[in-house]
């Protein structure tokens, strides 16, 4: 099994920050198949980014995401007040078929 | 556009077996090459993925689960259903259904569904 872990846990920023997040998993990963989710409280995760760098529709262009193997980053190039929320990446294993999350990263308001 | 909606009891007895099901509004669960997961995750924790299901009834079971999980589907009535038997107190958590695309993300989610386990 794939482990996904994010750091830092938590990270204090203030608006118009940039934001870096960071996912390593234990093994090499697809880079088809990693996935980046923003969640709010009582709401569920929204799809950011896919196959490691591709936004979503309607994602703003602010957020990016990149790297390969083991290593990925989710990059918020200036944090806007919506941005403060929990963020998750996430994988997918063929064989057997399975996904994967990491253990979040919150972003805060300093 | 295609949304989802959980349902299903909101309480449940330990030992006994937890049964959602996920309808899909604004388009066919039958069309297009989709997978269609349960994801759960507890209060205050990370997302835990629990199975999915193509529509030709094909299923894939996170192997921590396995033997107590089956997830079926009606695309008669667009929908697809979990069911976790032998349920304990670690089985209480909100739970999703999710749509996965090519690319094996989910983009699209029901807004969730809060079980609790307990007598």
């Amino acid at each position: 099994e794939i482990v996904l872990t994010q750091s830092p846990g938590t990270l204090s920023l203030s608006p118009g920050e940039r934001a870096t997040l960071s996912c390593r998993a234990s093994q090499s990963v697809s880079s088809s198949y990693l996935a980046w989710y923003q969640q709010k409280p009582g709401q569920a995760p929204r799809l950011l980014i896919y196959g490691a760098s591709s936004r979503a529709t309607g994602i703003p262009d602010r957020f990016s995401g990149s790297g390969s193997g083991t290593d990925f980053t989710l990059t918020i190039s200036r944090l806007e007040p919506e941005d403060f929320a929990v963020y998750y990446c996430q994988q997918y294993g063929s064989s057997p078929p399975r996904w994967t999350f990491g253990q979040g990263t919150k972003v805060e308001i300093k | 556009q295609v949304q989802l909606q959980e349902s299903g009891p909101g309480l449940v007895k330990p030992s006994q077996t937890l049964s959602l099901t996920c309808t899909v509004s604004g388009g066919s669960i039958s069309s297009g090459s989709y997978y269609w997961s349960w994801i759960r995750q507890p209060a205050g924790k990370g997302l835990e993925w629990i199975g999915r299901i193509y529509t030709s009834g094909s299923t894939n079971y996170n192997p921590s689960l396995k033997s107590r999980v089956t997830i079926s589907v009606d695309t008669s009535k667009n929908q697809f259903s979990l069911k976790l038997s032998s349920v304990t107190a670690a089985d209480t958590a909100v739970y999703y259904c999710a749509r996965s695309t090519y690319y094996h993300a989910f983009d699209i989610w029901g807004q969730g569904t809060m079980v609790t386990v307990s007598s």
